[in-house]
């Protein structure tokens, strides 16, 4: 079975610095999906960026971009400038439709402070 | 465009009762999910359905039915609350096809059963 692991359950970082968080996973199949998602207090639950497991090219979104390390299963989150709206929860996400179920994994969660 | 829609926001029960949580969505997306989610633990999948018609258990599902009798809408039931059931809870619909595609979630509703 997939799963997804952050390992990481808080981090902070200062007002205009970079923050990385990680993930990792594990699946036995090759062509897949991965997310992160921010939740902030409002707690809906907002898209960040994804990357296709078949595109070797880093997936980048303005501020945020990933490592994506398909032989080491990791999927980490660079955030630049942080500002203090990227304060939120942050969540990897794995996706396969190659079972046939579509079903979306979550990681655990990592809560970003973000220090003025 | 609505996007995903929840009703309720917020719903206090009591232990026993029953009730329906609404999902509807207007992005004619053929795949639809619910979702818990408790403190430390993400999010863990309940039902999810793939079409009008089809519907399937996730991780989570004892507890709860579903339907999908139209495309846009995908109700969550409780038949007999437990303080288990505490949560918040999360509709979500993907478009797609055979690929998998971004999964769109709806504002959430927060649970209390006491």
């Amino acid at each position: 079975a997939q799963t997804v692991t952050q390992s990481q359950p808080e981090m902070s970082v200062q007002e205009a610095e970079t923050v990385t968080l990680s993930c990792t996973y594990d699946t036995s199949e090759s062509d897949y999906y991965l997310f992160w998602y921010k939740q902030p207090p409002s707690r809906q639950m907002i898209l960040v960026i994804r990357q296709e497991a078949y595109k070797q090219q880093n997936a980048t979104e303005n501020r945020f971009s990933v490592n994506f390390q398909k032989a080491a299963k990791s999927f980490s989150l660079k955030i630049s400038d942080s500002q203090l709206g990227d304060a939120a929860m942050y969540f990897c996400a794995y996706s396969s439709s190659t079972s046939g179920t579509y079903k979306y994994i979550f990681g655990t969660g990592t809560r970003l402070k973000v220090l003025a | 465009n609505a996007g995903v829609t929840q009703t309720p926001k917020f719903q206090v029960l009591k232990t026993g009762q029953s009730m329906t949580l609404q999902c509807a969505q207007d992005m004619n997306h053929e795949y639809m999910s619910w979702y818990r989610q408790d403190p430390g633990m993400g999010l863990r999948l309940i039902h999810y359905s793939v079409g009008a018609g089809i519907t399937d258990q996730g991780e989570v599902p004892n507890g709860y039915n579903v339907s999908r009798s139209t495309t846009e809408d995908f109700p969550l039931r409780l038949l007999s609350a437990a303080p288990s059931q505490t949560s918040v809870y999360f509709c979500a619909s993907r478009g797609g096809g055979k690929r998998t595609d971004t999964q769109y979630f709806g504002p959430g509703t927060r649970l209390t059963v006491l």
